[in-house]
Order: C-alpha cells, then sequence, then structure tokens
C-alpha cells in the first residue's frame, strides 16, 4: 500500500540554523499537508499545497516557513532561522482531492526536529 | 474558531472487552467532519473513521462505531472485542465543509491489557 514518507526521522540543528524536512507524498496526490506537534500538546496544522501555491495557512505558519515541491515527488518544509520554540514533531501529508471531508489525508511518520 | 477537546488523556481496556473514548467539540457551522485517526507506536497516523454532521447515522467501521450527538457536539469512539493492535494514541479531529485543514485534540493513549 502506498505510503507518505519522511526524512530525517529525527533532526538535531542549532539555534538560528536553517532546516529543511522532506516528504515524499503518495504519488496519485494533488494536496500536501505540514501539521506539527509539540511534545504534550495538540497536533497543529501549518500549510496546506496545491498546485505549486499555499492554499491555507496558520497563523504559525509566518516568514521563517515556506514550502516547495521541487520536482514531483518531493515535498519540503523550510524554517529559514530555527528557535528553540520550533522543536517538535513535524507531519507532512497527502490526499487526492482538496476537502478534508471529502477525502482521507494520509501522514507520515514524521520528522522530529530538536532545536538546540 | 473551531476546537477540540479530548478529556482523557490516557485509557486502557482488557483485550477482548469494550472501550469508549471521549471527544468533544466546538464550531458554529453546521456542515462539518469529524475523525479519529489512531497512531501505534512509531507509526503513521491512519484514518480510523470518518462521520458526516449532516448524516444522522452513526458511522462504523468493522468494531469501530462512533456516538455522534451533534446537540451536544460529542463525538465517542467505541472500540469493541478490543485487540493488542488497538493499543495507540487516538486523535479525534475536525474539519469545516471548505476547507482541507484538520483540527485534532490533545489525543488519548490506549492501551489494550492482555
Amino acid at each position: 500500500e502506498p505510503e507518505v514518507t519522511q526524512t530525517p526521522s529525527h533532526q538535531v540543528t542549532q539555534m538560528g540554523q536553517e532546516v529543511i524536512l522532506r516528504c515524499v507524498p503518495i504519488s496519485n496526490h494533488l494536496y500536501f499537508y505540514w501539521y506539527r506537534q509539540i511534545l504534550g500538546q495538540k497536533v497543529e496544522f501549518l500549510v496546506s499545497f496545491y498546485n505549486n501555491e499555499i492554499s491555507e495557512k496558520s497563523e504559525i505558519f509566518d516568514d521563517q516557513f515556506s514550502v516547495e515541491r521541487p520536482d514531483g515527488s518531493n515535498f519540503t518544509l523550510k524554517i529559514r532561522s530555527t528557535k528553540l520554540e520550533d522543536s517538535a514533531m513535524y507531519f507532512c501529508a497527502s490526499s487526492e482531492v482538496a476537502l478534508a471531508g471529502a477525502d482521507t489525508q494520509y501522514f507520515g511518520p514524521g520528522t522530529r526536529l530538536t532545536v538546540l | 474558531a473551531q476546537t477540540v477537546t479530548q478529556s482523557q488523556p490516557e485509557m486502557s481496556v482488557q483485550e477482548a472487552e469494550t472501550v469508549t473514548l471521549s471527544c468533544t467539540y466546538d464550531t458554529s457551522e453546521n456542515n462539518y467532519y469529524l475523525f479519529w485517526y489512531k497512531q501505534p507506536p512509531s507509526r503513521q497516523m491512519i484514518l480510523v473513521i470518518r462521520q458526516e454532521a449532516y448524516k444522522q447515522q452513526n458511522a462504523t467501521e468493522n468494531r469501530f462505531s462512533v456516538n455522534f450527538q451533534k446537540a451536544a457536539k460529542s463525538f465517542s469512539l467505541k472500540i469493541s472485542d478490543s485487540q493488542l493492535g488497538d493499543t495507540a494514541m487516538y486523535f479525534c479531529a475536525f474539519s469545516g465543509s471548505n476547507t482541507g485543514k484538520l483540527i485534532f485534540g490533545q489525543g488519548t493513549t490506549l492501551q489494550v491489557k492482555p
């Protein structure tokens, strides 16, 4: 069964450094999402992406964050200058259609980001 | 703003027994969707069951069923004949009708004991 994959599984970085988290969505999916979960807190929506554009974003997704689909398979989340509070598990998801109620979002296993 | 609340951080159940996980939500929308996702240890989150708010009938998927009380804004998950493989974190989630965004609760860790 097709799966969403994410790399790396764990990323450790120094505060102020740039990180890129990578995701490979399911191949026929067109809609992509990033969520994050700070330890002990809720899973929070960051951004949705379709047709090389951001469809929707949360207030968390500020200028320090960006997303890109650099090729036909990868979907990346970049944090330009990491802060301690960016430490979290980051989940990528993909779906065939846009509306969450109309289709299943398939999640990756997550990347644990630790900012020191 | 929509919110989702799971008031049970941890639950346990004996194998083969039934357990119910609670979820409440708040929204001013009339048409929306509710979900339960399961996240086994070190594994992907997977969709367990989905409920459309406009449907009065409670959704059922094999051993998993929901009790959807729209007026009370309650959406509980019942797992019948619990199995060891049901051990996981369970997340309740909400989505409005015109968005791809999922809003999650805090999660409930379920331990199925042999």
